[in-house]
């Protein structure tokens, strides 16, 4: 699978949009691009995930750009419940087995 | 509550002791991972099930520990002669092999502290 780089820390002021970017420049073309976040003392809850075109779920957008070397989640009016550990991971879709964590981007939305 | 469930959710022990961990998977659910994540890190992989099938299991498991699942249903993560480098989080997901998108879904996690 490949790797992801994001932003070790984010602050967002409250009801205004979230963008939390993430590189994987070494994606493969069968590789799909997940987020997934992490409030603080629960698991991790699945967001979103997307190949090359940009989705968007109640939860949030992804967008993914054309040459798939990035990618950007989107909150479009974040809230104080927002804040937690946001993970951008890429696999293969419909591979089965696990998915690979890095230290994702800690977003703090702010009052 | 359909969810995943983990128990306990906290447990300390002293070093040296044994511990076993129980996940209870979402019923139609054939898939079921472990993961560990200590302070300020990721979750980390440590092993997953296809059915009562132990598929994969990382080099972080070491000889001390064993995961089963006998019949496909609820698994248990066991630890051996704990040592305080075992002090983590232990999180349990599970997942649908005929509906796979990708998505894990986590329990709330089983907290160890080893003193």
């Amino acid at each position: 699978d490949a790797k992801t780089t994001q932003p070790t820390s984010m602050d967002c002021a409250e009801g205004r949009a979230a963008n939390l970017p993430c590189n994987h420049s070494t994606i493969s073309g069968n590789e799909y691009v997940y987020w997934y976040r992490q409030i603080h003392s629960q698991g991790p809850q699945y967001i979103i995930h997307g190949l090359k075109n940009n989705e968007t779920n109640e939860m949030a957008s992804l967008i993914i750009t054309e040459d798939r070397k990035s990618s950007t989640l989107i909150l479009p009016h974040a809230t104080l419940r927002d804040t937690a550990v946001y993970y951008c991971i890429v696999r293969v879709y419909n591979q089965g087995g696990k998915l690979i964590f890095g230290q994702g981007t800690e977003l703090s939305v702010k009052p | 509550d359909t969810g995943v469930s983990q128990d306990p959710r906290h447990k300390i022990t002293k070093r040296g002791q044994n511990v076993t961990f129980r996940c209870d998977p979402i019923s139609e659910h054939n898939r079921l991972y472990w993961y560990r994540q200590t302070l300020g890190q990721g979750p980390e992989f440590l092993t997953y099930f296809q059915n009562e099938a132990q598929l994969e299991k990382s080099r972080l498991l070491s000889d001390r520990f064993s995961a089963e699942r006998p019949k496909g249903s609820f698994s248990t993560l066991e630890i051996q002669r704990t040592e305080q480098g075992d002090s983590a989080m232990y999180l349990c997901a599970s997942s649908s092999f005929t509906v796979n998108t990708g998505e894990l879904f986590f329990g709330e996690g089983s907290r160890l502290t080893v003193l």
